[in-house]
């Protein structure tokens, strides 16, 4: 067990459809990033919040968005949602220290299906 | 750019083979890391280890072993004596620090199936 919580496990919706992912990084970690994995691209960086602010962003759709809240924990919101959008989403935490690159640890992952 | 190559895109042996997993990456950065992670058939992502680019030294944790050679930007994976519970997806990855920013950049991943 990482220590990093991810909710729902499973999502299954329909195209155009909005849903909300919800991760809980481990204690005292301040940053949370979020993965996609599918069969054809693969384990892509979306997008890292620190301590509440965006920090970084990798090939995330303008139809996608995340935030992190004030106990940290984070949301990744999916909308308008196509087919293609089919794929296992995993959060992220580590601590961020300064300096270092620490390793981050990963949740369970959410299995998003889109019919 | 980054880039991670594992160019085994499935390997199968029978237990108690040893296997080695092949990990090549690009990077024009002085100071990186890599990593290796195991993906069971349960879906999960498991850390294995954590290498950063000034420590050249082989690790070794029980059956699982990693070297790391600069000159050939390889950082392969050697399990000794296979079993069944190690059949996963493997998986290299790279990261830098820039800004504070520590995105992975991941291979496309070994499948290692491991046959009684």
């Amino acid at each position: 067990d990482s220590g990093v919580t991810q909710t729902p496990k499973h999502l299954i919706t329909a195209t155009g459809q909005r849903v909300t992912l919800r991760c809980s990084p481990r204690s005292g970690d301040l940053s949370v990033y979020w993965y996609q994995q599918s069969l054809d691209q693969g384990l892509q960086f979306l997008i890292q919040y620190y301590n509440g602010e965006e920090r970084a962003k990798g090939n995330i759709l303008e139809r996608f968005s995340a935030q992190q809240f004030p106990d940290l924990h984070s949301e990744l919101n999916l909308s308008s949602l196509e087919l293609g959008d089919s794929a296992l989403y995993f959060c992220a935490s580590s601590p961020s220290r300064k300096d270092v690159t620490d390793t981050q640890y990963f949740g369970p992952g959410t299995r998003l299906t889109v019919l | 750019a980054q880039k991670v190559t594992q160019a085994q895109t499935e390997i199968s042996v029978v237990e108690k083979e040893d296997v080695t997993l092949d990990c090549v990456y690009e990077t024009r950065d002085t100071t990186y890391y890599l990593f290796w992670y195991k993906q069971p058939p349960s879906g999960e992502l498991v850390f294995l280890i954590r290498r950063n680019s000034f420590d050249e030294q082989n690790e070794i944790s029980g059956r699982y072993s990693w070297n790391f050679q600069k000159s050939t930007s390889s950082f392969n994976f050697t399990i000794t004596a296979s079993q069944v519970v190690d059949s996963a997806v493997y998986f290299c990855a790279l990261s830098r620090t820039q800004g504070g920013s520590e995105k992975l950049v991941f291979g496309k991943g070994t499948k290692l199936t491991v046959n009684p």
